[in-house]
């Protein structure tokens, strides 16, 4: 089994509709992100959360949200989608400490319409 | 603020042909990690390397070697005698140590396409 899962793998929705992407990890590492990848810009950061009660914006948090369920679930939601966020979605896991290796999902392609 | 460039955005090569990618990064702090990774087609990222900015030693592992130069902000990244599995796109990164939560900064990505 991977290291950390993500669900769905595939995912199409129309403009509007509010949409949950879901992360699990069994690294039992408390950190966790959302990452969103766009051709040509690499990956950039939407939230993080260092443990269940200490959640961050990133980068891009704007028409994001998340919950962290658990030290082991970290989900993602668009309130409303729109066009824009159109991409492949990642979630990862570090251990704690400065430079440690990222755990990455298998990402999660959202296309909405 | 922080930023990685991978000016090269595709490099197709024959088989058994060296690659390098090219890798810069912008940072005000003096301390910092690089990385490498790959997202092979199947599109999950796969670490390959990391460097503390303290540690400009260069390294080869089999058929990978990397050059960091702090003098030139630059961290390349070189793939000897090319195999098909090496298709790819790689991303640059970097953390940051002031940026609490082992954040990352990626470049762009380089796809890769090596050719039998």
């Amino acid at each position: 089994d991977a290291d950390v899962t993500q669900t769905p793998r595939n995912r199409i929705t129309k403009t509007g509709k509010r949409i949950m992407l879901e992360c699990s990890q069994t690294k039992g590492h408390d950190r966790m992100y959302w990452y969103r990848q766009d051709p040509g810009l690499g990956l950039r950061l939407i939230y993080y959360s260092f443990d269940v009660k200490d959640i961050n914006k990133g980068e891009i948090s704007d028409g994001y949200s998340v919950s962290r369920q658990a030290q082991a679930k970290f989900s993602l939601s668009l309130e409303s989608a729109i066009p824009n966020q159109t991409a492949l979605y990642f979630c990862a896991t570090s251990a704690p400490g400065w430079g440690t290796e990222a755990f990455f999902g298998q990402g999660t392609r959202l296309t909405v319409v | 603020a922080q930023k990685v460039t991978q000016a090269q955005t595709e490099i197709s090569v024959v088989e058994k042909e060296d690659v390098t990618l090219d890798c810069v990064y912008e940072t005000r702090d003096t301390t910092y990690y690089l990385f490498w990774y790959k997202q092979p087609p199947s599109g999950e990222l796969v670490f390959l390397i990391r460097r503390n900015s303290f540690d400009e030693q260069n390294e080869i592992s089999g058929r990978y070697s990397w050059n960091f130069q702090k003098s030139t902000s630059s961290f390349n990244f070189t793939i000897t005698a090319s195999q098909v599995v090496d298709s790819a796109v790689y991303f640059c990164a970097l953390s940051e140590a002031k940026a609490a939560g082992n954040k990352l900064t990626f470049g762009g990505g380089t796809r890769v396409l090596v050719k039998p």
